[in-house]
């Protein structure tokens, strides 16, 4: 089963617009990363957030996390046309021999409308 | 400073060839993770190496797939005998360390005719 799930799949909005995605997640976490991937790119690393932050900012980029709701969200404001991409965050799971690889979630495809 | 590097971008294969993918990570980097996205769908783990060794294979088919990440040269993911349904753009990622930010390659396209 899937660690991240996004919500919502799919968002549209106009340019000018805040974009929220939410991430929810089952087991606990050392760290949650935000990635972006434009159609058929690589992933592009947005924010990582660790289990003992609260909430990041990065430019036009907030990332909130409960550790007790498990769930993140992730805040775009004054969206851009160039925002138009698929969102994803992943988990680092806390745990005996966790190596810190990622569980990616189904990711969240956003469009701006210029 | 040069990103992670993966070559080829794109890689076509005849069912039953070999299917070669490298990685170079970050400059300073010393822990490589591949992940495998099929069409529509998030990345999933396949393995984590580290210079010289494996830490966690965990997400690597029984079969015909193996890595490796030698003390000099890039990470290969090697896939024998390939199948179509190992059509998928494979992405590596590196790191400093675990817990730490991993940063993708632009992924090798897979297709297997």
């Amino acid at each position: 089963s899937q660690q991240g799930e996004e919500d919502p799949q799919a968002l549209s909005i106009q340019e000018g617009e805040n974009a929220t995605m939410n991430c929810s997640y089952k087991t606990s976490i050392n760290n949650l990363q935000w990635y972006r991937q434009n159609s058929g790119r690589g992933l592009v690393h947005l924010i990582l957030i660790r289990s003992n932050e609260r909430e990041k900012h990065s430019g036009r980029l907030r990332v909130t996390l409960d550790t007790s709701k498990k769930s993140s969200s992730l805040l775009i404001t004054a969206s851009r046309a160039a925002d138009t991409a698929s969102y994803f965050c992943a988990t680092d799971a806390e745990g005996s021999g966790n190596t810190g690889k990622l569980i990616f979630g189904q990711g969240t495809t956003l469009q701006v409308k210029p | 400073n040069a990103g992670v590097m993966q070559n080829p971008r794109h890689l076509v294969r005849r069912r039953g060839q070999e299917a070669r993918l490298r990685c170079s990570p970050m400059k300073g980097h010393s822990h490589v993770y591949w992940y495998r996205q099929l069409p529509e769908e998030g990345l999933k783990f396949m393995v984590y190496l580290q210079k010289e060794n494996i830490i966690d294979e965990s997400g690597m088919p029984k079969e015909r797939f193996s890595a490796e990440f030698p003390k000099e040269g890039p990470s290969i993911l090697r896939i024998q005998q390939v199948v179509r349904g190992d059509s998928a753009a494979y992405f590596c990622a590196s790191s400093q360390g675990e817990g730490y930010e991993q940063y993708f390659g632009p992924g090798t396209r897979l297709t297997v005719t």
